[in-house]
């Protein structure tokens, strides 16, 4: 039973380029979330993805954006990179909308994007 | 922000019980207690759950206190593989406008010494 796959592992940009990290859900699960956690933070919210569309979101700016494929794998996407985006982005899924599941999500081992 | 309150770091002897507290003593009859731990660099790792009844798993215990404002994690025979950094996390249950989002504080650091 594949986990949560994450793609790349790392990755280096300059200011003002654009990145899209990428994500395959667990096995079954039709939900995904995606997290950015800045050195000695934990994870900030981003935003969650349920049948292809953005169902809840955090407190992050248009330049974060995502998007849900049918085979339930996800991207993110980072316009005009700041310093500030330098982070381990992590991915999460989670089997949603059912009346029994409290919904529990599974973390992927995450991309370190470093901005120069 | 943050619904729980943890001690910044712990230590425990390898092969004893490491007892993990946590406060949320805003907690609300619908949310559940969650505790993940993070491994240096890695993604964060699902231990267990709980909404009032005590819980155990292959990997934990968790207990609640009878008025849901505070619970203890047990890991019953730390190893040094249990250094990570440990967060208790109260989550909306399933239909609750909260449900999609974890809020991660800063959490519990353990350290399992030999």
């Amino acid at each position: 039973d594949a986990g949560v796959t994450q793609s790349p592992t790392h990755l280096i940009k300059t200011r003002g380029q654009q990145v899209t990290l990428r994500c395959s859900p667990k096995s079954g699960h039709d939900t995904v979330s995606w997290y950015q956690q800045a050195l000695g933070q934990g994870p900030q919210f981003i935003f969650q993805y349920y049948e292809e569309e953005e169902r809840q979101r955090g407190n992050f700016p248009d330049r974060f954006s995502g998007h849900q494929f049918p085979n339930y794998s996800s991207e993110l996407n980072v316009n005009a990179l700041l310093l500030g985006d330098s982070a381990l982005y992590l991915c999460a899924s989670s089997l949603g909308q059912t009346l029994t599941s409290q919904e529990t999500q599974y973390f992927g081992p995450g991309t370190r994007l470093l901005v120069l | 922000d943050a619904k729980t309150t943890q001690p910044t770091s712990m230590d425990c002897a390898e092969g004893r019980a490491a007892n993990l507290p946590c406060n949320h003593s805003t907690i609300s009859g619908n949310e559940y207690v969650y505790w993940y731990r993070q491994i240096h660099s890695q993604g964060p790792q699902y231990i267990i759950h709980g909404l009032k009844n005590n819980e155990t798993n292959e990997m934990a215990s968790l207990i609640i206190t009878e008025d849901r404002k505070s619970s203890t994690l047990i890991l019953p025979h730390a190893t040094l593989r249990d250094t990570a950094v440990y967060y208790c996390i109260v989550r909306g249950r399933h239909g609750s406008s909260n449900t999609g989002k974890l809020i991660f504080g800063q959490g519990t650091t353990l350290q399992v010494k030999p």
